[in-house]
């Protein structure tokens, strides 16, 4: 069964510095990852999506990569502002036949940046 | 361009009580999805609908039925609510015929007391 872990929990950084968020995944068979943002009492935004085949995308001052062999994905933020506060979730989609299209979400990372 | 809607936004439930979530997509997708959001739990899928007329479990489908009434529309029921129902729900679509992204509704915080 896919497993999939954010580590940290909770981040807190000052305006300014780069922010680093982690997910790992314990199945390689998937067929894309996406990272998502939350803010609080509302839904999800999906910020970017990657495909299996894809080592990184990009999206103004974000930027995701994705080791599909070693099961990681990073999403950089660059630049932290205080509007970036919120709680980041990944989700996997997986290859198999009997998931497909099921997706499988981290628990997330609550993200503070501090003015 | 509403997106994703689901109703209701709040829900206070007493235990054997039943109810229904209403969710709706104006966007033309195809495939539809159910998911609690429990604390430190991530999501957790309910039940996926791949097409209009199809319907699939998924992780926790217990003490839950739905309903894909037509393409824009997917309903979660809940029978007899119990205390361990009580979360925020999410219904969520996509267009099912690729590599595309997914698109959330607001949510319904539901308590079960």
């Amino acid at each position: 069964k896919q497993e999939v872990t954010q580590i940290p929990a909770a981040l807190s950084v000052p305006e300014g510095e780069n922010l680093v968020l982690n997910c790992s995944f314990t199945d390689s068979a998937i067929y894309n990852l996406q990272w998502f943002r939350q803010d609080p009492g509302k839904g999800l935004t999906s910020l970017l999506l990657i495909q299996s085949s894809q080592r990184e995308q990009t999206s103004g001052r974000l930027n995701a990569s994705l080791d599909k062999s070693s099961g990681r994905s990073t999403l950089y933020i660059a630049a932290s502002q205080p509007g970036d506060s919120a709680t980041y979730l990944c989700a996997v989609r997986p290859l198999k036949s009997d998931s497909w299209g099921k997706f499988q979400f981290g628990a997330g990372t609550q993200v503070v940046v501090t003015p | 361009n509403a997106g994703v809607t689901q109703t209701p936004k709040f829900q206070v439930l007493k235990t054997g009580q039943s109810m229904t979530l209403q969710c709706a997509q104006d966007m033309n997708h195809n495939s539809m999805y159910w998911y609690r959001q429990d604390p430190g739990m991530g999501l957790r899928l309910i039940y996926y609908s791949a097409s209009e007329g199809t319907t699939d479990k998924g992780e926790v489908p217990n003490g839950y039925n739905v309903s894909r009434l037509n393409k824009r529309e997917f309903s979660l029921r809940l029978e007899s609510a119990a205390p361990s129902q009580t979360s925020v729900y999410f219904c969520a679509s996509r267009t099912g015929t690729g590599a595309e992204k997914l698109f959330f509704g607001s949510g319904t915080q539901l308590s079960v007391l």
